[in-house]
């Protein structure tokens, strides 16, 4: 079946430091692999995708290369600010009916 | 905005006693799905929807039912709520009929229940 891992949090970073939440995956065939983030007391809302390998997937700063041969997708952002403070899910798709999301990391940005 | 309103948005109820969450969409689309977020879990889906009385199970249906008897409501029941159902429940929304590769899912708010 299909299974994400995503990388322990919680993770505390300072203002303008270098984000990587790491992914990884197992699923058969081709999937599509998204980033959500979720922000206190809010419903999860799409940040990034990717649909097919070597792609890469950026919104708002943040990005996700699709690495078929590591069975990654590690978001990054070059420098975070304390509005990015959230919870980030990794998610894969393989359907067209379901997605399977990873446990989710914990971001913390101080000022 | 999607549209997506969840109710009731919290509720404390009592094991062994019935309970409905409902979701409302505003704008027709045709997959709607319910997933609960529980701690080192992330989202874990429920059931699903892909069109008025089209209903499907998904990972962790035991102990609920739903219903979809008009395309804008989507109503998750716990027959008989254990301990175990407490946790946050999410309804969501796929806006294409494409497959969720092509559409992303936009999400309600949730309902937060506790069962004591």
């Amino acid at each position: 079946g299909n299974s994400v891992t995503q990388m322990e949090g919680p993770v505390t970073l300072s203002e303008e430091a270098f984000l990587t939440i790491n992914c990884t995956y197992t699923a058969t065939g081709y999937p599509s692999l998204f980033w959500y983030v979720q922000y206190p007391g809010e419903g999860l809302q799409l940040l990034l995708k990717a649909t097919k390998a070597d792609d890469k997937g950026s919104n708002k700063g943040f990005e996700a290369t699709y690495r078929k041969e590591t069975t990654s997708f590690h978001l990054e952002k070059g420098s975070v600010q304390v509005s990015d403070s959230a919870v980030y899910f990794c998610a894969l798709s393989n359907s067209a009916r379901q997605l399977t999301f990873g446990s989710g990391t914990q971001l913390t940005v101080l000022p | 905005d999607a549209g997506i309103t969840q109710s009731p948005r919290h509720k404390v109820t009592e094991t062994g006693t019935p309970v409905t969450l409902r979701c409302h969409q505003t704008e027709n689309h045709r997959y709607m799905y319910w997933y609960r977020q529980d701690p080192g879990h992330g989202l874990r889906l429920i059931h699903y929807s892909y069109g008025v009385k089209d209903t499907d199970k998904g990972e962790v249906s035991d102990g609920y039912s739903v219903s979809r008897s008009k395309t804008e409501d989507f109503l998750l029941t716990l027959e008989s709520a254990t301990s175990s159902q407490t946790s946050v429940y999410f309804c969501a929304i796929s806006e294409g009929d494409r497959g969720l590769g092509n559409s992303p899912l936009h999400f309600g708010n949730g309902t937060r229940l506790t069962v004591t």
